[in-house]
């Protein structure tokens, strides 16, 4: 089945650094890599996600970028604030929607200003 | 914006007690899942379920797990004995087919601690 494997598990940065969390995937039969943060006892919250068909996505601050070949996706963060500070989670999916999403092992970011 | 509802916010029990962990799906959405996160790992699924049945299920969801969608609106998952080991947050997400979204939405999880 489906392994992804998420570094740093660990990640300290300074407000106003950029912060870059890396995923890889073992099944080439994934299609969909959406990336969630979670704050201490909240629910995962979807924060960017993109499909195999694009290779970066941005959204204000926060980016993604897919390399299909290598089977491996990053999220960047720019201009982190310290509100960043949380657990990030990235996860795949194959085929379609109704598919497990199958998560990483989580980055904990701190932002300190 | 429509959101995934659980309850209860937290769950306390004796070892080797029934325990049934409740969820409401947005209301258009077909497709259900519950996932668990022991403290401090990441996010495991456990089960989906569409059409009144289990559409796939992990090495995690043993006998002593089951789920149901009693009425139109809960869907539900229950541990028939639970052990230590079974403490963790358990969350339910819901998908909604014939969308373009790809988006499981998640409830915002039900802690289970089992003495």
């Amino acid at each position: 089945g489906e392994n992804v494997e998420q570094h740093p598990s660990t990640l300290s940065v300074q407000e106003g650094d950029s912060a870059v969390i890396k995923c890889t995937y073992s099944d080439s039969a994934s299609n969909y890599f959406p990336w969630y943060k979670q704050e201490l006892g909240k629910r995962p919250q979807l924060i960017i996600d993109i499909r195999s068909n694009v290779g970066e996505k941005k959204d204000q601050r926060i980016a993604v970028t897919l390399n299909k070949t290598a089977k491996h996706f990053s999220l960047h963060i720019t201009e982190t604030q310290p509100e960043d500070s949380a657990v990030y989670f990235c996860a795949a999916r194959k085929n379609t929607g109704f598919q497990k999403l199958v998560f990483g092992t989580g980055t904990r970011l701190l932002v300190s200003p | 914006e429509p959101e995934v509802t659980q309850t209860p916010s937290h769950q306390v029990t004796q070892m080797g007690q029934e325990v049934i962990l409740r969820c409401v799906p947005i209301s258009n959405h077909l497709y259900f899942y519950w996932y668990r996160q022991i403290l401090g790992q990441k996010v495991e699924f456990l089960v989906s379920f569409y059409n009144n049945e289990i559409s796939e299920k992990s090495e995690i969801f043993d006998d002593q797990f089951s789920v149901e969608r009693p009425d139109g609106s809960n869907f539900t998952l229950k541990i028939r004995s639970t052990k230590l080991e079974d403490s963790a947050m358990y969350f339910c997400a819901s998908w909604g087919a014939g969308t373009s979204e790809d988006t499981q939405y998640f409830g915002p999880g039900t802690r289970l601690t089992v003495l």
